[in-house]
This record gives structure tokens, C-alpha cells and sequence, in this order.
């Protein structure tokens, strides 16, 4: 069946620092790729979406890029702040052959120090 | 609108014991799901509604585990006989329709002693 791995946590950087969260899927069709995070005390968010392969999805400064040849969705940001730190979790959503439900990783936990 | 509410926030019950959780999705929202998040790992998902119609169950979802939408509006997740290994975290999020975005409520946290 589908299934997503990304990168084992925690994961400390120091403020300004790059930052790569590493994520891979499993999908027998063309699935929607998600990264969701989750702040300290509050619910899952979506953070940014690709639909098909080569999009690049972005915001808040986070970029992935839906990469088919390596089947692989990584998480990037240039320079990460205190406020970043977060639970990001990497998803897939295969709409065509099932009914939309999202398949999640483990999740990273990210800490940014300043 | 406020987004995806779910009640109660906490649930701490003893073992053998029936519990109910409230989610009431973003009104306009045809799709519900619902998920469980145990501690360290990613939401698995449970089930989920078109409309008050429950489309589809995990195989996570034992026999202990029930689910309504009535009238399509707010949905309850019903377990009964509650077991050690059912302490985890509920969530539960809505959708206009399948592809698009799933909004997550705040979830649910279940402790059974």
C-alpha cells in the first residue's frame, strides 16, 4: 500500500540556519504530496501542496518540490527562525484511487535555537 | 467561521468503559474524517463521511469503534470498552471535497488508565 518515510528527529538548528527535512512516498498511482505542521499546543496545519510532478510548493519562506523520478518531496527553507519550530509531518493523498484520505509519516521535530 | 471544533479536549476514563467524542467541521465542508495520532507517530486514518454517508473504515477501526454523522452536520466517534491501547490523540478534519484542502480541529486526547 502507499506510504510515506521521512527523516528520523529531532532535528536542533541555530537560527539562520538551512534547513532540509527529507521525505519519500510509496504510491501505486499519482498522488498529491502535503508537509503539515504542528505547533506546540495546537492542531495540524497545512503548510504547502503539490499535485503533480515537478510542481514546487511554497510558503512561509518553505519550499518541496514533487520530484516523480525519485519519488521524493523534501522540505527546504533558507534560514529558519525561533518561531519555526514546529512538528512537520510529509503526506500523500492519492485521489484517484482511494477517497482522499491522507497517509502521513511519523513526523520531524524541528527546534530552532537562538 | 471558526474552524474545526472537537470536544472534549481531554478524556481520561478507566479501562472497560464507553467514551464519545464531538467534531463539529467548517459548516460548509461535505467531507469529515477521522484520524488517531499516537504518541511519535504521524495521524492514521480511521474513517470517513460524505455528507452524513460513511464511505469508508480502516482496518483500524475495530468493532469497538462506531461513527456518525447524523444529518451530515457535526460527527461523533463512539468506542466502547475502551482498552490500554486505545490512548492516543483524535483528530478529526473536513474538507469542501476530496481534493481539497483537510482542515484539522485541535483533537481530542484519550488516557485510559
Amino acid at each position: 500500500g502507499d506510504s510515506v518515510t521521512q527523516m528520523e528527529g529531532p532535528v536542533t538548528l541555530s537560527e539562520e540556519a538551512f534547513l532540509t527535512i527529507n521525505c519519500t512516498y510509496t504510491a501505486t498511482g499519482y498522488p498529491s504530496l502535503f508537509w503539515y505542521v504542528q505547533y506546540p499546543g495546537e492542531g495540524l496545519q497545512l503548510l504547502l501542496k503539490a499535485t503533480k510532478a515537478d510542481d514546487k510548493g511554497s510558503n512561509k519562506g518553505f519550499e518541496a518540490t514533487y520530484r516523480k523520478e525519485t519519488t521524493s518531496f523534501h522540505l527546504e527553507k533558507g534560514s529558519v527562525q525561533v518561531s519555526d519550530s514546529a512538528v512537520y509531518f510529509c503526506a500523500l493523498s492519492d485521489y484517484g484511487g482511494s477517497q482522499g484520505n491522507l497517509i502521513f509519516g511519523k513526523g520531524t521535530k524541528l527546534s530552532v535555537k537562538p | 467561521d471558526t474552524g474545526v471544533s472537537q470536544d472534549p479536549r481531554h478524556k481520561i476514563t478507566k479501562r472497560g468503559q464507553n467514551v464519545t467524542f464531538r467534531c463539529d467541521p467548517i459548516s460548509e465542508h461535505n467531507r469529515l474524517y477521522w484520524y488517531r495520532q499516537t504518541l511519535g507517530q504521524g495521524p492514521e486514518f480511521l474513517t470517513y463521511f460524505q455528507n452524513e454517508a460513511q464511505l469508508e473504515k480502516s482496518r483500524l477501526l475495530s468493532d469497538r469503534f462506531s461513527a456518525e454523522r447524523p444529518k451530515g452536520s457535526f460527527s461523533t466517534l463512539e468506542i466502547q470498552r475502551t482498552e490500554q491501547g486505545d490512548s492516543a490523540m483524535y483528530l478529526c478534519a473536513s474538507s469542501f471535497d476530496t481534493t481539497y484542502e483537510q482542515y484539522f480541529g485541535p483533537g481530542t486526547r484519550l488516557t485510559v488508565t
